[in-house]
């Protein structure tokens, strides 16, 4: 696609349960990241993809977070047993072998609410 | 202590003023400065981005970094409503870095 597509858009949650993000990156982008922005903040990192494999996890803050890509491309971050701590924009990037360091496109997030 | 610090605002201006967004950093590692324009419920979109220490420019826009002050500053010159959004600073401590420190952001309102 033209840019980085984030599925859905918005998502109301209740506390204790599980929720799926899809990210969809820019076509034959290799590189893809999660980002998450809560409410006034910029955003922290999560988690990079380099094709297929994870290679940091060191920004997911425990073990209810997981994400995966396995194909190389479209990526599910998934969260278990919500808290009301993880209410947030959760927002993907992408970038291809070629791009300048930090210059990330990003996707409009995916605005995560845990009641 | 946060790596990088950045006056979340908010910072209200006139249409044509000349606007200074500014960050400090903590560690000495990151060679790689870059600010980010959020607007309202998007995602970041980079605007520019420098290596090291100097000036860069780009039509209105002169982004700013002193390494010996761990100090980057953006200016924007003849501010329009449209520049109206959140400025995020970012950098990275080397090439091919997995990962970007944000500031909070400044929100930014140019007044027509």
């Amino acid at each position: 696609g033209a840019g980085v597509s984030q599925t859905p858009s918005n998502k109301v949650t209740e506390k204790g349960k599980y929720v799926e993000l899809r990210c969809d990156p820019i076509s034959g982008h290799t590189a893809l990241y999660w980002y998450r922005q809560s409410l006034g903040q910029g955003p922290e990192f999560l988690i990079y993809f380099q094709g297929t494999g994870a290679a940091d996890d060191s920004g997911l803050p425990n073990d209810r977070f997981f994400a995966v890509r396995p194909e190389g491309s479209v990526s599910t971050l998934k969260i278990q047993r919500t808290e009301r701590g993880d209410s947030a924009v959760y927002l993907c990037a992408s970038s291809s072998g070629t791009t300048k360091t930090g210059e990330l496109f990003f996707g409009e997030g995916s605005r995560l609410t845990v009641l | 202590q946060k790596e990088v610090e950045q006056d979340p605002g908010p910072l209200s201006v006139p249409e044509g003023a000349i606007v200074s967004l500014n960050c400090t950093y903590s560690n000495s590692a990151f060679q790689y400065f870059m600010w980010y324009r959020q607007y309202s419920r998007k995602g970041p979109e980079l605007l520019m981005y420098t290596y090291s220490s100097g000036n860069k420019e780009d039509g209105r826009f002169t982004a700013q970094v002193d390494k010996s002050s761990k100090y980057i500053s953006l200016f924007i010159r003849d501010s329009q409503p449209s520049d109206s959004a959140t400025y995020l600073c970012a950098m990275s401590r080397r090439t091919g870095a997995n990962n970007l420190f944000f500031g909070t952001g400044t929100r930014l309102t140019v007044i027509p």
